[in-house]
């Protein structure tokens, strides 16, 4: 079935110093790829999202590249800030008959210290 | 901004009660979901519902049930709460759309003593 692994965390960072979150995907055919962030005490929020291959989903200053070759979709920012501390999740909606649901990884936890 | 409530936001109970956790949203999504959270971050999808009276179980196993009786309404009750149940819950709505967005409520936060 559709799986996502993401890095291992907590990562903990200065502010302005540059991210990477890692998430690879195992899903058969053309999946859409998403980042949902949840900041403390509350619900998910959609981050960014990529439908294709090669397309790049961003906001807020945060980037990912759907990679159909490496299976990836890593989460970037070129310079964090103490309120982007939060807990990240990658997530795919999958073709076929898993496209009914979207499959999360277990989340990363980032902390910005000032 | 979108409008999927949950109450309560916390609640503490002793074993043994019957409790429901309320979800409604307003946007008219026929898909809803209740997740699990537990510690750890991780969710897992307990139950989902693509319209009225459609549920089904998700992934990991659940004592909770639900029911889907308006389009904007999808509780969970729980029989007969147990500490194993204490965790944070989520519920989410998705757009009918092809984007598949899903959209979450601050979730409920259920300890059981």
């Amino acid at each position: 079935g559709d799986s996502v692994t993401q890095m291992e965390g907590p990562v903990t960072l200065s502010e302005e110093a540059f991210l990477t979150i890692n998430c690879t995907y195992t899903a058969t055919g053309y999946p859409s790829l998403f980042w949902y962030v949840q900041y403390p005490g509350e619900g998910l929020q959609l981050l960014l999202k990529a439908t294709k291959a090669d397309d790049k989903g961003s906001n807020k200053g945060f980037e990912a590249t759907y990679r159909k070759e490496t299976t990836s979709f890593h989460l970037e920012k070129g310079s964090v800030q103490v309120s982007d501390s939060a807990v990240y999740f990658c997530a795919l909606r999958g073709s076929g008959g898993s496209a009914r649901q979207l499959t999360f990884g277990s989340g990363t936890q980032l902390t910005v210290l000032p | 901004e979108a409008d999927i409530y949950q109450t309560p936001r916390y609640l503490v109970i002793g074993t043994g009660k019957k409790i429901t956790l309320e979800c409604s949203q307003t946007m008219g999504h026929d898909k809803m979901y209740w997740y699990q959270q537990d510690p750890g971050m991780e969710l897992h999808l307990i139950h989902y519902s693509y319209g009225v009276n459609s549920t089904e179980k998700g992934d990991l196993s659940s004592e909770s049930t639900v029911s889907r009786i308006r389009t904007e309404h999808f509780p969970l009750t729980l029989e007969s709460a147990r500490p194993s149940h204490t965790s944070q819950y989520l519920c989410a709505s998705s757009d009918p759309g092809g984007n598949f967005e899903q959209y979450f409520g601050p979730g409920t936060r259920l300890t059981v003593t």
